[in-house]
């Protein structure tokens, strides 16, 4: 595998609390996506990090930021979550060799 | 907004059969496409891309039609196999490095 790590790969928990994600890449790669998918719905962009501490807003942002203190890690926070927010999360890095982007393994999270 | 989608979401053929897989896009601006395979519980795996200059581009078992006219792009995967039991869904790019992905095609291979 190309190296990104997602944790946890599972989370359930209410609404109203806080949840991290985090990403973690050893390609020292230097851009970064978070992506949630939904069902009747495409990957859609979230945020994404260009370098440590330059990140933006993606098409689905609200609700969510992100934080990249390091390039092997990007973090995706939830500060209150929502049962709308109940998604599957990728991460992706990329470029990434003849690939535009390669995605993690992602986290199943659910709110209640 | 920019879109991609897929003609079918679910897709069974025998396993030795060619599969066809498709996706329009509406964005004709549109220059570089991507096919993706995703298997359950795992994340998008590349395939196969293309470029608008390109009408075909093949690679091993796999080949992607791209038709700008109609704004059309298919997957053929030949020779089916078990192994190819996946969701597959196309993404084309939008602007800088992102992409707007279809919802995609659940394509089943029977033994």
């Amino acid at each position: 595998d190309a190296g990104i790590t997602q944790s946890p790969r599972h989370k359930v928990t209410e609404t109203g609390t806080p949840v991290t994600l985090r990403c973690h890449q050893t390609e020292n790669h230097r851009y970064m996506y978070w992506y949630r998918q939904d069902p009747g719905h495409g990957l859609r962009l979230i945020h994404y990090s260009y370098g440590v501490k330059d990140t933006d807003k993606g098409e689905v942002s609200d609700g969510y930021s992100v934080s990249r203190s390091k390039t092997e890690d990007f973090l995706l926070t939830l500060e209150s979550a929502t049962s709308s927010q109940t998604s599957v999360y990728f991460c992706a890095i990329g470029p990434y060799g003849d690939q535009p982007q390669h995605f993690g393994d992602g986290t199943r999270l659910s709110i209640l | 907004g920019e879109s991609v989608g897929l003609h079918l979401p679910t897709l069974s053929v025998q396993e030795g059969d060619n599969s066809i897989i498709n996706c329009a896009y509406s964005n004709s601006a549109s220059d570089y496409f991507i096919w993706y395979k995703q298997e359950s519980g795992k994340g998008p795996q590349f395939i196969i891309d293309i470029r608008s200059n390109m009408d075909k581009r093949q690679g091993q078992r796999v080949t992607v039609l791209l038709n700008k006219t109609v704004k059309h792009l298919s997957l053929q995967i030949a020779a089916t196999q078990p192994g190819d039991s996946a969701v597959y869904f196309c993404a084309g790019k939008a602007t800088g490095n992102q992409f707007y992905f279809g919802t995609g095609t659940s394509l089943t291979v029977i033994p």
